[in-house]
């Protein structure tokens, strides 16, 4: 139980263009899915926080147009990357919260983008 | 500001050679403490989560433990498939009102046959 779906694993775009990110919560609904960035050697960074059904909420620092987050239901978010620039390339992770419990996260497997 | 710091860095052992994996935290309020493994090029997979000092949780060869001030992750008899890296977690409450994680930046373990 608790399997985190992310598609695509990888992508590779020309700078300018736009990418998007699915991440879906396969065996149970969440009502909070979190995404993340991790670049090579290093932790994971919280980017924004993404409620079912609202607005996300974008951490310090993270820019809100470029990085749109869309959580249409209880088991799909997107994370859309806009006008991506190679200093965007990443390794972006999602995460779920089990409805009904307050602090488990399930991850996905992370999607590796690079942008030439 | 809410850290974490995990050491060491990177650790190399022999199969069949316990160790213990360190995570020690500075938070305002902790609601939580996680521990993940985390395979090249994979997203993290969830191991433990421990809530009060003096709680230990335990997995095949794998065992944590938390205090009012760091978490240790103990490894017995580790084998190879053991080798990944360990990530610490702590779960806190954030400035934009939601609970989240921050992480260290992980212990690299190797374990050798």
């Amino acid at each position: 139980g608790a399997v985190v779906s992310q598609h695509p694993s990888r992508v590779i775009c020309k700078s300018g263009t736009s990418v998007k990110i699915e991440c879906r919560s396969l065996d149970f609904q969440a009502t909070t899915m979190f995404w993340y960035r991790q670049f090579p050697k290093q932790s994971l960074m919280l980017m924004a926080t993404s409620n079912e059904g609202s607005k996300a909420t974008y951490e310090q620092g993270v820019e809100k147009d470029k990085f749109l987050i869309n959580h249409a239901s209880l088991t799909l978010s997107t994370l859309t990357v806009t006008s991506a620039h190679p200093e965007d390339s990443s390794f972006y992770i999602c995460s779920a919260r089990v409805w009904g419990t307050d602090y488990e996260q399930y991850f996905g497997p992370g999607t590796r983008l690079t942008v030439t | 500001e809410d850290q974490v710091t995990q050491s060491p860095e990177a650790l190399r052992l022999q199969e069949g050679e316990s160790s213990s994996l360190n995570c020690s935290y500075t938070v305002s309020g902790l609601r939580g403490l996680f521990w993940y493994r985390q395979d090249p090029g994979k997203g993290p997979e969830f191991l433990f989560t421990l809530y009060s000092a003096g709680e230990e949780k335990e997995k095949e060869r794998l065992k944590a433990t938390l205090t009012k001030k760091e978490s240790f992750l103990h490894i017995t008899a580790p084998k190879p498939e053991d080798s990944a890296t360990y990530l610490c977690a702590v779960q806190v409450l954030g400035d934009t009102g939601f609970q989240k994680l921050v992480f260290g930046t992980g212990t690299r373990l190797l374990v050798s046959p």
